[in-house]
Parts: structure tokens; sequence; C-alpha cells
């Protein structure tokens, strides 16, 4: 079964820089695109990121973009989501997720999900 | 950015009674070159991630029960459950893939 299992996250000083991973298994890793969700305390979803299967596309949330990078190592069956100049508002869970198309150019929708790891932004 | 407004806020809902949550989308999520509406619906309960219900609007994913459907099309849709179970107290989020993705604010659905 469809195992993700994210990494990196704890309590980092505004402005600084973090990079999460997800380590992917169960599935076929270099056939899907990989997205990263996050949820502040207590809030709702925010999509963050999606990467097709093949590492070529790339898309985000327009208010992250610029600060965040997502990137992939198909040999490693491994997601990254490189954070920098971060700010409080920051501060949530990160969901790494598997895509539900397979080979899909833009990619479709997360269908397996992560149990997340926690960023904490604060001095 | 599209905006979904899903209504109402919070829901209470008896045992065995129909569940109605609605998404409203700032633009149409129906793509005319292949007839779809770019749309999912997830459920969360807490401290757990979300789980995949509904996409393209009306599909069910495997192994999600048949009390769960989705409907709508353009830029209003919705998710019901037609006899609520004790199980179904969670969240719900709208969430288009029509133009990058934005995800619904979230209804929470309780027991009365």
């Amino acid at each position: 079964q469809v195992q993700l299992v994210e990494s990196g996250g704890g309590v980092v000083q505004p402005g600084r820089s973090l990079r999460l991973s997800c380590v992917a298994s169960g599935f076929t890793f270099t056939s899907y695109g990989m997205h990263w969700v996050r949820q502040a305390p207590g809030k709702g979803l925010q999509w963050v990121a999606v990467i097709s299967y093949d590492g070529s596309n790339k898309y985000y949330a327009d208010s992250l973009k610029g600060r965040f990078t997502i990137s992939r190592d198909n040999s490693k069956n491994t997601l990254y989501l490189q954070m920098n100049s971060l700010r409080p508002e920051d501060t949530a869970m990160y969901y790494c997720a598997k895509d539900r198309a397979s080979r899909a150019a833009a990619g479709s929708i997360p269908d397996s999900w992560g149990q997340g790891t926690l960023v904490t932004v604060s001095s | 950015d599209i905006v979904l407004t899903q209504s109402p806020d919070s829901l209470a809902v008896s045992l065995g009674e129909r569940a109605t949550i609605n998404c409203k989308s700032s633009q149409s999520l129906l793509y005319s070159s292949n007839n779809q509406n770019y749309i999912a619906w997830y459920q969360q309960k807490p401290g757990q991630p979300p789980k995949l219900l509904i996409y393209w609007a009306s599909t069910r994913e495997s192994g999600v029960p048949d009390r769960f459907s989705g409907s709508g099309s353009g830029t209003e849709f919705t998710l019901s459950i037609s006899s609520l179970q004790a199980e179904d107290v969670a969240i719900y989020y709208c969430h288009q893939y029509y133009s990058a993705r934005t995800f619904g604010q979230g209804t929470k659905v309780e027991l009365k």
C-alpha cells in the first residue's frame, strides 16, 4: 500500500530556511506527480505546490511563489520542499501527497497522504 | 486565484438524516474540451490527513461508501451524505484543480 513519510519539520526562526522531505513507497514513484499541502493549527487546508512525475513541471500557490521550491529525486523515491525566508504565518502541518493520475503532465489531485511534519516558525 | 466558498461553515445532522454541503466557485470549473468539472471533495477527521471522497464533481473514489455523492456543474457544487453515520463526523473540503489548486474553507459536520 502507499506509504508517504514526511520529515524535516521543527522549530525555526523567522527568516531562516528549512527543507522538508517525503519518502514514498508502495507505488511506482516515477509515474506519479506529488503535492505539498499545508494546514495551519486549527485552520483549513492550503495547497502549496505540485510537481509532475518526471520533475519537468512545477506549479505553486501564488502566495508562496518565489519562497518555496518543490523538487524530487526519483532515484531515491523522495519529494522535497525547500522553504526560504520563513515567516510565522508559515507555521503549519505540511503534508506530502501522491497525485491520483499516472504520468499527468500538470498533475491532478492528491489521493494518498502522509501523516505530515509540523513546522513552527518562531523566535 | 479561483476562490471556493463553502456553505454552511458547520451543520448538525441527526443519525440517518441527510447532510448537504455546498461549494461555490468564483469561476467556472467546467473544462469544455472534455466536459469535466475539475472539483474534488475531501473528508478530514481530527488528527488525520484528508481522505479523497469524490473527483470530477461526481465520481466516487474506490472504497468510498455510496451514501456519499457529488453533484453540480460550472460554479455550483454539492456534496451529499444520504444517511449520516457516526463515522461521518468530520470536516469536508471542496478542492478545485481547474487552475492551479485551491481548497474551500471547510464545513464541519457534527451530530445533532
